[in-house]
């Protein structure tokens, strides 16, 4: 039952900012949007997450949409070193709904 | 602080044997998760913890595999008996808490059972 949808790969040219979507049409109010990365080999890593507003921390920014039903990544000036698997995810703040779900993620491969 | 710490790195077993996978997540965290990665499944969440209690096991595939966190700084996963369709990288990760924050995983263990 997945409850993000994004593309299976997309491509960015190194130094140009990488725009990652997400769809999350049911997404209820009590859930969180959170990014996480998966680099070959290594566990999950942490991005980012918001709730509505849009965030920006030293990795990402997170821009949500005002209806709250998708959502974008960017990662401003993409290198060799972001090739990755980047996973949206929409997690409750509270309860057995909150664990970390993940799904099939976007894989990004950044090129010279 | 090391980040959360699993060991071994690598596990080569035959089928039939108990396997146990051990955890140390970051001090202080009191939310616990075991993942199981594959190339056919992703990423799956087995089981997790909340102040060494597990809440939501749902994901814990049949009853060889089961999971203890004795105390608030070690968690085990254990399969017996192994079979070769558990061979996956196992991850553990920790939170301060369920709610609104982000969980830290550790370099997971590659298993094989051959």
């Amino acid at each position: 039952d997945a409850k993000t949808t994004q593309p299976p790969s997309m491509d960015c040219a190194e130094g140009r900012a990488a725009n990652l979507p997400c769809n999350h049409s049911t997404i209820s109010g009590n859930e969180y949007v959170y990014w996480y990365r998966q680099i070959h080999s290594q566990g999950p890593q942490y991005i980012i997450h918001g709730l509505k507003n849009n965030e920006t921390n030293e990795m990402a920014s997170l821009i949500i949409t005002e209806d709250r039903k998708s959502s974008t990544l960017i990662l401003p000036h993409a290198t060799l070193r972001d090739t990755a698997v980047y996973y949206c995810i929409v997690r409750a703040t509270t309860g057995t709904a909150s664990k970390l779900t993940f799904g099939t993620g976007t894989r990004l491969q950044v090129t010279l | 602080d090391a980040g959360v710490i699993q060991s071994p790195r690598h596990e080569v077993t035959e089928m039939g044997q108990e396997v146990t996978l051990r955890c140390k997540p970051i001090s202080g965290h009191n939310s616990l998760f075991w993942y199981r990665q594959t190339m056919m499944r992703g990423l799956e969440l087995l089981i997790y913890f909340n102040n060494n209690v597990p809440i939501d096991d749902s994901g814990m595939p049949e009853d060889r595999f089961s999971a203890k966190m004795p105390n608030a700084s070690f968690s085990t996963l254990k399969i017996q008996p192994s079979e070769p369709r558990d061979s996956a990288v196992y991850f553990c990760a920790s939170s301060p808490w369920t709610e609104n924050t982000e969980a830290f995983f550790g370099q997971g263990t590659r298993l094989t059972v051959v």
